[in-house]
């Protein structure tokens, strides 16, 4: 059971940005990381410390977060941007990781 | 370039215990974390827990009484055992590196995983 909330499904045209929301008492409490899964493939560190990103990751990828929310931010949208996106944070009180269900991005 | 690799057998019976080996290459065991993460078929992803090169562990409390994750650092190797598996355990597993920092503001510690295996498939049946 996910702890933290996303949008089950965004959608937006190519070349045009989107937003995926990440919602969750704990994100109020420690840093963010959001993950990229490309259809049939493993996930990939796309945000790290809610808003840094890791060598090879184009900064038409963004994190951000306020209070209890993160966002994550792609501009530019390709049709290779189409995958499920999941943020993730650290349960310091119960040792656990804490994920969101993932959001399905569809680029039209 | 870090490279990881999940094996173990790919189906086991209700009830059985669900092994798993992560192979490290490229790189050292002997720093940051180790995980396991799992998706069940057409769902997301679920942290299993992880653990240091030190053999210091933690767990989702959900699997806890199940779960074991041990190191092998001779071998550059860490694993994963499930018992009493059910239907429900059926999922890709994947081992990741993670990497553990400190939230200055809040004195609190923090993961993310910057390298993941391909993922192994397992079924119980």
């Amino acid at each position: 059971q996910s702890v933290l909330t996303q949008p089950p499904s965004v959608s937006a045209a190519p070349g045009q940005k989107v937003t995926i929301s990440c919602s969750g008492s704990n994100i109020g409490d420690n840093y963010i990381s959001w993950y990229q899964q490309l259809p049939g493939t493993a996930p990939k560190l796309l945000i790290y410390e809610n808003t840094r990103r890791p060598s090879g990751i184009p900064d038409r990828f963004s994190g951000s977060r306020s209070g209890t929310s993160a966002t994550l931010g792609i501009t530019g949208l390709q049709t290779g941007d189409e995958a499920d996106y999941y943020c993730v944070t650290w349960d310091n009180s119960l040792s656990t990781g804490v994920l969101g269900g993932g959001t399905r991005l569809t680029v039209l | 370039q870090m490279q990881l690799q999940e094996s173990g057998p790919g189906l086991v019976k209700p009830s059985e215990t669900l092994s798993l080996i992560c192979t490290v290459s490229g790189g050292s065991i002997s720093t940051s974390y180790w995980s396991w993460i799992r998706q069940p078929p057409g769902k997301g992803l679920e942290w299993i827990g992880h653990i240091s090169y030190s053999g210091y562990t933690d767990y989702n409390p959900s699997l806890k009484s199940r779960v074991t994750i041990s190191v092998d650092t001779s071998k550059k190797q860490f694993s994963l055992k499930m018992t009493s598996v059910t239907a429900e355990d059926t999922a890709v597993y994947y081992c990741a590196r993670a990497i553990r920092g400190v939230n200055p503001s809040r004195n609190l510690y923090y993961y993310h995983m910057d390298v993941w295996g391909k993922g192994t498939t397992f079924t119980v049946s």
